[in-house]
């Protein structure tokens, strides 16, 4: 059973536009996430993490986390083609270092 | 900082051959993870070591695959009488920083023909 589970499985947005992506865990020890981003021939690299409750801002780049709902989000305003890439939701629990990741989400930003 | 090296980046072996894969974390970090990527299963927990003692392997087939760290600077995933569904792209991973986040080699694609 996949722990973590990402919504949509692919996103093609307007260069410019904004992209929306969704994660949901089916564990509530699950405490801490990440969103990490995949290029094509790469290994993923993270965008960043969020723990509490709420908006987490860096740059272009906004995490909402409810930990009621297990819900976390990942918005990229003014999305560039560069932002076209596989992007993952990864899950932790406290006192573990062990990550479980979603499927993931491929974007795609149309010029 | 070249970051963590996985060689090679390319394995082909035929069905029952052995398949080590390599792994170069990044120095200083204490934990190194392994994972299986496919398109249908995405990323998949293999295994992961911290210190380099063996802390989960809860997501290793029990039978044909082994991961050993024998020294901080590298690790070695073996996969033995390999199978076509074995045929994934392999990840390391180090982690060392207050947050625990990963840092990913590029991967080795295996293909068992």
């Amino acid at each position: 059973q996949q722990k973590v589970q990402q919504s949509p499985e692919s996103l093609s947005v307007p260069e410019g536009g904004m992209a929306s992506l969704n994660c949901t865990s089916s564990d509530r020890n699950f405490q801490y996430f990440w969103w990490y981003r995949q290029h094509s021939g790469e290994g993923p690299k993270a965008l960043m993490s969020i723990f509490s409750d709420g908006d987490k801002k860096e740059g272009r780049f906004t995490a909402h986390l409810n930990k009621a709902s297990l819900h976390v989000s990942l918005h990229i305003r003014d999305s560039q083609p560069s932002d076209s890439a596989l992007y993952f939701c990864a899950a932790s629990r406290p006192g573990y270092q062990n990550f479980y990741f979603g499927k993931g989400t491929s974007l795609t930003v149309i010029p | 900082n070249a970051g963590v090296i996985q060689t090679p980046r390319h394995k082909v072996t035929g069905k029952g051959q052995e398949a080590t894969l390599w792994c170069e974390p990044i120095s200083g970090h204490s934990a190194v993870f392994w994972y299986r990527q496919t398109i249908v299963q995405g990323l998949e927990f293999l295994t992961y070591f911290r210190n380099q003692a063996p802390i989960d392997d809860s997501g290793m087939p029990k039978e044909r695959f082994s991961a050993q760290m024998p020294n901080q600077s590298h690790s070695t995933l073996k996969i033995q009488s390999t199978q076509p569904q074995d045929s994934a792209v392999y990840l390391c991973a180090s982690s060392g920083d207050s947050q625990n986040t990963l840092y990913f080699g590029a991967g080795t694609r295996l293909s068992v023909l």
